[in-house]
């Protein structure tokens, strides 16, 4: 089974609109990191969470883990369409590792 | 990512060549990883580095090598190339453990 879950797989919301996108880990969780994707580019990295409780903001975009849930969310705010895109959840399940795995995505649409 | 340059961006090459991906980056960050993307499968991590020559496999290592002989450059050989191995290649690089990851801009690599 996949390690890391995310869900949905895909969103289509409103501009305007908040949503909710969730990763959650199969294994203890020792760092959760935020991505975002545009097709056919790189990786663009929002943020690193690290400690249970943890909550970070830039912009309209909040990350929080739950250490207890092995679960982070991330959450936007009055989205628009510069927040389309495909989001991705990567983390260290083994302690001292040095490998980040990822979860599958989620493909994000913002309709103007 | 400034720092990071992945050559070639794009490569079509036939069944059975050899084919040799570069990963170079200018940030003097010691960790380095390649990871590949499908459509359904999200990132997987090929192989990675914790240091000049040392190198350990990832979770689809199979059919790949590599080597990393300075800091700056991490080189994926794909010795005999198969079409399973047409996808997006994607080279990370990590200050350290506490760290976030940066990602190159990829290479679409096509084995027919």
């Amino acid at each position: 089974s996949q390690e890391l879950e995310q869900s949905p797989q895909s969103l289509i919301v409103q501009e305007g609109k908040n949503l909710t996108i969730n990763c959650t880990s199969s294994k203890t969780l020792y760092g959760l990191y935020w991505y975002k994707q545009k097709y056919g580019e790189g990786l663009i990295f929002l943020m690193m969470l690290q400690k249970g409780g943890e909550e970070k903001s830039h912009e309209k975009i909040t990350a929080k883990l739950d250490e207890k849930k092995q679960q982070s969310s991330l959450h936007i705010t009055a989205s628009q369409p510069s927040h389309a895109g495909i989001y991705l959840c990567g983390a260290i399940t083994g302690a001292g590792s040095y490998q980040l795995t990822f979860g599958k995505g989620t493909k994000l649409s913002v309709i103007p | 990512d400034a720092g990071i340059t992945q050559s070639p961006r794009h490569k079509v090459t036939e069944t059975g060549t050899p084919v040799t991906l570069r990963c170079h980056q200018t940030e003097n960050h010691r960790y380095m990883y390649w990871y590949r993307q499908d459509p359904g499968h999200g990132l997987r991590l090929i192989h990675y580095s914790y240091g000049v020559k040392d190198t350990d496999k990832g979770e689809v290592s199979d059919g790949y090598s590599v080597s990393r002989s300075k800091t700056e450059d991490f080189l994926l050989t794909l010795e005999s190339a198969t079409s399973s191995q047409t996808s997006v290649y994607f080279c990370a690089t990590r200050l350290g453990l506490a760290y976030g990851y940066t990602f190159g801009s990829g290479t679409r690599l096509t084995v027919v």
